[in-house]
């Protein structure tokens, strides 16, 4: 399977805990979109890389959130100090540039307990 | 404020039968508009958007300004189409902005 991958595919951490999730985006794409489902809602942009350069952070969730893509490559979304309302499905795009599709990886579920 | 609104949470409709999924949007700029497709157990994959004018599986959407709508339609439903449908808008060069999606069932 050649399209966005995401790891793992599910994920129950306790209150408080950290955790990580991993993106890794089609091959020479140069843009990666992180976005957050909750239960009967659409996607809801987190924030968005061009190549390593992270240009758009603001609409990250609170200061527990962070996004790395250090190589321009794979990237990573942290959630530190989890909350039980940080569980929801954490989905993970890629494009080729600004004006071409984004293709969708299957998500990671976060369950907070 | 930026906001996407698909009123119906589930259609139902029989298989033949013409379907229609309503988005409304809200935005002061120039819109650009998607329609985002999940079947059951697939990601989340891009349906068409309006600049492209396309029809693919046989749904159209046109952009009505005037109307601020971008209805998905399609004359004859298939069972095949029953999915998942996220109305999308493109903020910017980055920000997308979803509805809340429309779950269609088509039923023999």
């Amino acid at each position: 399977d050649t399209g966005v991958s995401q790891d793992p595919r599910h994920k129950i951490t306790k209150r408080g805990q950290n955790v990580t999730f991993r993106c890794d985006p089609i091959s020479e794409h140069n843009r990666l979109y992180w976005y957050r489902q909750t239960l009967g809602q659409g996607p809801e942009f987190l924030t968005y890389f061009q190549n390593e350069a992270q240009l758009e952070k603001s609409r990250l969730l609170s200061d527990r959130f962070s996004a790395e893509r250090p190589k321009g490559s794979f990237s990573t979304l942290e959630i530190q100090r989890t909350e039980q309302g940080d569980s929801a499905m954490y989905l993970c795009a890629s494009s080729l540039d600004e004006n071409t599709e984004a293709f969708f990886g299957q998500g990671t579920r976060l369950t907070v307990v | 404020a930026q906001r996407v609104t698909q009123p119906e949470k589930l259609l139902s409709v029989f298989k033949g039968a013409p379907v229609e999924l309503k988005c409304n949007y809200s935005y002061s700029g120039s819109p650009e508009l998607f329609w985002y497709v999940q079947y059951s157990r697939q990601r989340l994959q891009l349906l068409l958007r309006h600049i492209s004018r396309e029809s693919i599986k046989g749904f159209t959407a046109d952009l009505n300004k005037g109307e601020t709508s971008f209805h998905l339609k399609k004359p004859f439903a298939q069972e095949e189409d029953s999915a998942m449908y996220y109305c999308a808008l493109r903020i910017g060069n980055n920000d997308m902005r979803f509805g809340a999606g429309t779950r269609l069932t088509v039923k023999p």
